[in-house]
């Protein structure tokens, strides 16, 4: 149990794309689910928490109207890179929290802008 | 200021001896303790957690890790290595303080080797 999946697991795009990033709880539903970015080498950096229904909560540095998210249901939340650059290559991982405390997280994305 | 350490970037040993990678916190309030581990170019596993109860915790794969409250430790052991234990692992903690927003270390890269 307890399964998210990404899509699409990698995407090439040229610089001034947007690029839409999936994530889903197959298994569970998931009313709060979580954005990461992880450059080579180093742990998480959490970009922000998206909670059903309401407006995403994005950390201190992230640009809001250049990471879109949306949590339309309990087991959709999407991102969206708009007007992508180069700068934004990058592995970006989401999670769902599942029994109130657990984060499980999907396979990653790995976003090349040319 | 809330904190989560893993004192070693690498961690070598032999297959077949037993492994450690250690974890230390500093959260406000009663903390929940991930490890979760990382395969090249994947998302995150969950192997185990402490919320409460006894302080050794067992999780997938074989590994296990005991919660010190004195020392505010969480290390991740295994009795006996396997190489396909080889990967990056990460230890995660959070509090009610920090909203549920888990607080991430550097990780420590396993190597086993044969």
């Amino acid at each position: 149990g307890a399964v998210v999946s990404q899509h699409p697991s990698w995407v090439i795009c040229k610089s001034g794309t947007s690029v839409k990033i999936e994530c889903r709880s197959l298994d569970f539903q998931a009313t709060t689910m979580f954005w990461y970015r992880q450059f080579p080498k180093q742990s998480l950096m959490l970009m922000a928490t998206s909670n059903e229904g309401s407006k995403a909560t994005y950390e201190q540095g992230v640009e809001k109207d250049k990471f879109l998210i949306n949590h339309a249901s309990l087991t959709l939340s999407t991102l969206t890179v708009t007007s992508a650059h180069p700068e934004d290559s990058s592995f970006y991982i989401c999670s769902a929290l599942a029994g109130g405390d657990t984060q499980y997280f999907g396979p990653g994305t790995r976003l090349t802008v040319l | 200021a809330q904190s989560v350490a893993q004192p070693e970037d690498q961690v070598n040993v032999a297959e077949g001896n037993p492994l450690t990678v250690k974890c230390t916190y500093s959260v406000s309030g009663n903390p929940y303790l991930f490890w979760y581990v990382q395969y090249p170019n994947r998302g995150l596993q969950f192997l185990l957690k402490y919320i409460t109860g006894d302080n050794l915790v067992k999780g997938s794969y074989g590994f296990e890790a005991e919660f010190n409250k004195s020392q505010t430790s969480f290390h991740l052991k295994k009795p006996s290595a396997l190489v396909s234990d080889s990967a990056l692992y990460f230890c995660a903690v959070f509090s009610r303080d920090s909203n549920y927003q888990l607080i991430w270390g550097a990780g420590t890269k396993l190597i086993i080797k044969p």
